[in-house]
C-alpha cells in the first residue's frame, strides 16, 4: 500500500520530554502538510513542507515545535519539552502537487 | 466567524435514510474537499470538488461555486457510515486548508 504512513500511532510522553512524530509520504509525493486536532476541536494547519524546505509554518507554535522534511527519509514533527496542552492527534498529509491530498492515520500524543 | 461553516454539527439517522451535510465557505477556493474521520481513526479523503457533482457508491458531493456552498449526500445510510465528516476549503496556494468543525453522524440500525 502506497499510503501515507505515520508512526507511532500512539505516543505517551511525560511533561518535559521530547516527542518525535514521523510521516512517510506517498511515494513520489514531495509536499507534506502537518495538522493538529485538539480534543473536541477541528483540524488546524500547522506547517507545509517540500523536500528540504519549509514553505509555510504560519500554524506552528513559535516555541518548542519544529518540522523538517529531509531529502531522504520521513518528515519529522518535533515537540520539545512537551506540556499537557500538546496532547492531540497530529495528522500528516502528502501530495504530488498542491492537489490530490492523501492523509495518514495520525499520531495520538498523550502527555502525562 | 469561521471561514468554513458546516451544518448540522450532529446528526442521528435511521439506517436507510437519505442524509445531507452542508458546508458554506467565505474564502476563495480552488477546490473543496470532503473528509471522513472514524472515531479514533485516521482521515480519509472522500471527494475533491472544483465544480458540479461527483458520485462514489452511495456518496454524492455537489458544489455551487457562485453560492459558495457544498453538500455531501449519503443515500441508503448504513451504521458503518457513522463517522465525522469534515469539509475543507482548499485555497489553491498549496499551503493550507480551512477546515470546518465537522459533522458527527450516527446511523442507528
Amino acid at each position: 500500500n502506497a499510503g501515507v504512513m505515520q508512526n507511532p500511532r500512539h505516543l505517551v510522553r511525560r511533561r518535559g520530554q521530547e516527542a518525535r512524530l514521523r510521516c512517510s509520504p506517498v511515494k513520489g509525493h514531495s509536499h507534506v502538510y502537518w495538522y493538529r486536532q485538539l480534543p473536541e476541536e477541528g483540524l488546524k494547519f500547522m506547517v507545509y513542507l517540500q523536500k528540504e524546505n519549509i514553505i509555510d509554518e504560519s500554524g506552528m507554535p513559535k516555541e518548542r515545535f519544529s518540522a523538517e522534511f529531509p531529502k531522504e527519509g520521513p518528515s519529522i514533527l518535533r515537540i520539545q519539552q512537551v506540556v499537557r496542552g500538546d496532547s492531540a492527534a497530529y495528522f500528516c498529509a502528502s501530495s504530488a502537487d498542491p492537489y490530490g491530498y492523501t492523509f495518514g492515520s495520525g499520531t495520538r500524543l498523550t502527555v502525562v | 466567524k469561521n471561514e468554513v461553516e458546516q451544518s448540522p454539527q450532529n446528526l442521528t439517522a435511521q439506517e436507510g435514510e437519505f442524509i445531507t451535510i452542508n458546508c458554506s465557505y467565505s474564502v476563495g477556493i480552488s477546490a473543496l474537499h470532503w473528509l471522513q474521520q472514524h472515531p479514533g481513526g485516521g482521515i480519509v479523503s472522500l471527494f475533491m470538488l472544483s465544480s458540479g457533482k461527483k458520485k462514489h457508491g452511495r456518496l454524492i458531493a455537489t458544489i455551487n461555486i457562485q453560492e459558495k456552498h457544498s453538500s455531501l449526500h449519503i443515500t441508503a445510510s448504513h451504521p458503518r457510515d457513522s463517522a465525522v465528516y469534515i469539509c475543507a476549503a482548499d485555497r489553491g496556494t498549496g499551503n493550507q486548508f480551512y477546515f470546518g468543525t465537522g459533522t458527527s453522524l450516527t446511523v442507528i440500525p
